[in-house]
């Protein structure tokens, strides 16, 4: 079946400029997180949206960055004022429920902050 | 904090031999060890996980071992195939409140030489 998908794959933006990445998760997954992955580096947790609970936003590094879930399924992550240590690699998992269950990620979008 | 330390960084090993990485934790809650595989360009593909009621798994040349006591993880692949080369990431969650974000290794680069 589908998995995750994420677009665009690749974004190249100018400093100071917002970007907006998209996620569109496994039908009839219920949990979707957003991670971030510097080059050569593990992934760091963004975001995490449950159903209609309130998201986790513990992983935000800044208040420059904000993500929303709209009718429980797409999301979509936005970077305002993009700065060149935003550049990474955004990604996108989706799971059954909260909790211990397996994460499934999508490829990603790599952005470029110029 | 929250922390999982990964080793080796890197491993090379030639094809038919086996390969281990080893992860420690740092919350003894965690209760959610999942592995992924990332192939260079791609998301995060889950390989395998163990909960934390349980010791040892396997499936087919890959296996997972789990010391709560010792508060450490490891990741067994058995006749190293090249396709088995990769990066290779532990992690970590626990069920706690309303999030089951994952913190992950430092990756490990696998290269199983023919």
């Amino acid at each position: 079946g589908a998995g995750v998908s994420q677009s665009p794959s690749n974004k190249v933006t100018e400093k100071g400029k917002d970007v907006e990445l998209r996620c569109d998760p496994i039908s009839g997954h219920t949990a979707l997180y957003w991670y971030r992955q510097s080059l050569g580096q593990g992934l760091e947790f963004l975001i995490y949206f449950q159903g209609n609970s309130a998201p986790d936003k513990s992983g935000l590094p800044s208040d420059r960055f904000s993500a929303e879930r709209t009718g429980g399924s797409v999301s979509t992550l936005t970077i305002q004022r993009t700065q060149q240590e935003d550049s990474a690699v955004y990604l996108c998992a989706s799971s059954l429920v909260q909790g211990n269950r397996g994460q499934y990620f999508g490829p990603g979008t790599r952005l470029t902050v110029l | 904090g929250e922390n999982v330390e990964q080793h080796p960084s890197t491993l090379s090993v030639q094809e038919g031999d086996s390969a281990v990485i080893k992860c420690t934790y740092s919350d003894s809650a965690s209760n959610y060890f999942p592995w992924y595989k990332q192939e260079l360009g791609k998301g995060p593909q889950l390989i395998i996980d163990i909960r934390s009621n349980v010791g040892e798994k396997k499936d087919q040349r890959i296996a997972v071992t789990l010391n709560k006591t010792a508060k450490h993880f490891s990741l067994h692949i058995t006749e190293t195939q090249p396709e088995d080369s990769a990066v290779y990431f532990c992690a970590a969650s626990k069920r706690s409140g309303n999030t089951g974000k994952l913190i992950f290794g430092q990756g490990t680069t696998l290269q199983v030489k023919p």
